[in-house]
């Protein structure tokens, strides 16, 4: 089945900075590549995907990048806000319900 | 408003004895499953139901039951907790097990057994 490494496990930024999340999967088929914002005291919310046909994709200030050669994908936060401060999910799945990353807590200081 | 509702929100009980965490979703999804969450092993999945009457296992099964007698009910069974099962559950669905299907999930219950 499918492996999903995630790092770091934890990320300490400033406010403002830039943070990055990144992901390696094992399965060459997966295709499908969802990030999930768990904040505290809630359950994972889906905040953005990206499907391997494409590269890059964007919405405001997170991005998500694909290399399937390298079977990494990443996620990409700017100018942080105190309001990011969440542990983050990566995922990553072929045909069905995708195999999740074990969690990155991103701590943004004001 | 489409939602997963969890409970209870926390639970704390003694080796031994039997307890049910439910879970009900109101959007007529199809897929419904569990996850355990435990610090540094992120989202395990336990047990998942692709529709009434269809469950399987996942990931860590072990001393857990699962039944879908209903679309929108999904209940966890614990019949003999052990701390080791101490954990933060999550109960999530979405409507159907296909990959790119977003999944809903629940605000959480956090479990302790002494």
């Amino acid at each position: 089945g499918e492996n999903v490494e995630q790092h770091p496990s934890t990320l300490s930024v400033q406010e403002g900075d830039s943070a990055v999340i990144k992901c390696t999967y094992s399965d060459s088929a997966s295709n499908y590549f969802p990030w999930y914002k768990q904040e505290l005291g809630k359950g994972p919310q889906l905040i953005i995907d990206i499907r391997s046909n494409v590269g890059e994709k964007k919405d405001q200030r997170i991005a998500v990048t694909l290399n399937k050669t390298a079977k990494h994908f990443s996620l990409h936060i700017t100018e942080t806000q105190p309001e990011d401060s969440a542990v983050y999910f990566c995922a990553a799945g072929g045909s069905y319900i995708p195999t999740f990353g074990r969690g990155t807590s991103l701590i943004v200081h004001p | 408003e489409a939602q997963v509702t969890q409970n209870p929100r926390y639970l704390i009980t003694v080796t031994g004895k039997k307890l049910t965490v439910t879970c009900s979703q109101n959007m007529n999804h199809e897929y419904m499953s569990w996850y355990r969450q435990d610090p540094g092993l992120g989202l395990r999945q336990i047990y998942y139901s692709m529709n009434v009457e269809v469950t399987d296992k996942g990931d860590v099964p072990e001393g857990y039951k699962v039944s879908r007698k209903e679309k929108r009910n999904f209940p966890l069974i614990l019949e003999s907790p052990s701390p080791n099962q101490t954990s933060l559950y999550f109960c999530a669905s979405s409507l159907s097990n296909r990959v790119n299907e977003k999944l809903f999930f629940g605000s959480g219950t956090q479990l302790s057994v002494l």
